[in-house]
């Protein structure tokens, strides 16, 4: 069975940091592209992060492009992001999803509960 | 403002069909696959329409998708009380390199 976890959301100061992580299992993690997408209280969903298999293709959204950096580990099966210089409007629940393609982007086919993560002083 | 646009909400009484649209532009619906996510209340979304008009094992078939151009919709027929969620449409965006959402479509079975 499919199964994305994801850890390290919580309270943080704006202006912060803070890492999450989205430990996978149930498939070959490194065949996968991988996704972030985020949903900010009563809002819709907004994408983040995408990494390919083998973290050849990194593409970010402008949102957060320059202070969040997606990185992966294929050896331990997990997906990360690196949150910095944080703000009120990146308080959010954030998901990690896979990527049901093993080439172009297609479609997200799973996805972890989610982990909140809130931004203020 | 999304990239994707969508009707803010939606409405329908069970056994009904309802369709939700999503239009888009050039760099995105326009030359790439369109994929519709459900989200119920308190949950993650659920991929529940991928490369336009495909549905993953497990979604019934009273869900289907259909592309024309830069617009997309998704028809939900013989409408039942469990279908009331959020809709969003997604596609990939060339220019923007990235995947861009269209904002959800509340659907609500009177």
């Amino acid at each position: 069975e499919v199964q994305l976890v994801e850890s390290g959301g919580g309270l943080v100061r704006p202006g912060g940091s803070l890492r999450l992580s989205c430990a996978a299992s149930g498939f070959t993690f490194s065949t996968y592209s991988m996704n972030w997408v985020r949903q900010a209280p009563g809002k819709g969903l907004e994408w983040v992060s995408t990494i390919s298999r083998w973290s050849t293709y990194i593409y970010h959204a402008d949102s957060v492009k320059g202070r969040f950096t997606v990185s992966r580990d294929n050896a331990k099966n997990s997906l990360y992001l690196q949150m910095n210089s944080l703000r009120a409007e990146d308080t959010a629940v954030y998901y990690c999803s896979r990527d049901r393609s093993l080439g172009d982007p297609s479609a997200f086919d799973y996805w972890g509960q989610g982990t909140l993560v809130t931004v203020s002083s | 403002q999304s990239v994707l646009t969508q009707p803010p909400s939606a409405s329908g009484t069970p056994g009904q069909r309802v369709t939700v649209s999503c239009s888009g532009s050039n760099s995105n619906i326009g030359i790439n696959t369109v994929t519709w996510y459900q989200q119920l209340p308190g949950t993650a979304p659920k991929l529940l329409i991928y490369t336009n008009d495909q549905r993953p094992s497990g979604v019934p078939d009273r869900f289907s998708g259909s592309k024309s151009g830069t617009s997309a919709s998704l028809a939900i027929s013989g409408l039942q009380s469990e279908d009331e969620a959020d809709y969003y449409c997604a596609a990939w965006d060339d220019s923007l390199n990235g995947w861009v959402f269209g904002g959800g479509t509340k659907l609500t079975v009177l």
